[in-house]
């Protein structure tokens, strides 16, 4: 079965350097989204990308973040500064044209600032 | 966005149903009702989704009542991989976004 897939699987970072978090989506899918999840809390909507575009933001992503998608598989989220509070786990999802509504969530890179 | 409220925790022996409520007093004509899990920190994993009917898959059935205010996931036969956090979302039509809260956490118990 098709799965989303995230590298990598941890990140440990000093405060104030960039990061890049990578995803292959399913390949078929043109939805593609960002979530975190900050340890013993919700999982929050980050970003949602469409056509080469970003389609929707929440307030979270400001201008330190920003996404890609490179080339016809990769899906990357860059975070240009990090700060301590951006220690989460960061979940990729993609769907598809026809069931955009079904998000597949690939297993989450776990960044850690220090 | 329309609220949903479900219970923190619930436990289920192995082999049993799962039954998990939610409630969603101000849901609209035009939003539907998903249901995702996690499972210990793994990503959310999608299980189902309705309207206003019924809806059952290889996973679960949703039961929708007829005033739409609230819904029930089945899981009919519980095992222990099904231990996880069980999310009742609803999404508003002009949005693709996922407002997750904080669930349900389900322990199956052998």
């Amino acid at each position: 079965e098709p799965e989303v897939t995230q590298t990598p699987s941890h990140q440990v970072t000093q405060m104030g350097q960039e990061v890049i978090l990578r995803c292959v989506p399913i390949s078929n899918h043109l939805y593609f989204y960002w979530y975190r999840q900050i340890l013993g809390q919700k999982v929050e909507f980050l970003v949602s990308f469409y056509n080469n575009e970003i389609s929707e933001k929440s307030e979270i992503f400001d201008d330190q973040f920003s996404v890609e998608r490179p080339d016809g598989s990769n899906f990357t989220l860059k975070i240009r500064s990090t700060k301590l509070e951006d220690s989460a786990m960061y979940f990729c999802a993609s769907s598809a044209e026809e069931s955009k509504e079904t998000q597949y969530f690939g297993p989450g890179t776990r960044l850690l600032v220090l | 966005d329309a609220k949903t409220t479900q219970p923190p925790s619930m436990d289920c022996a192995e082999g049993r149903a799962a039954n998990l409520p939610c409630n969603h007093s101000t849901i609209s004509g035009n939003e539907y009702v998903y249901w995702y899990r996690q499972i210990h920190s793994q990503g959310p994993q999608y299980i189902i989704h309705g309207l206003k009917n019924n809806e059952t898959n290889e996973m679960a059935s949703l039961i929708i009542t007829e005033d739409r205010k609230s819904s029930t996931l089945i899981l009919p036969h519980a095992t222990l991989r099904d231990t996880a956090v069980y999310y009742c979302i609803v999404r508003p039509y002009n949005t693709d976004k996922l407002i997750f809260g904080t669930g349900t956490r389900l322990q199956v118990f052998p």
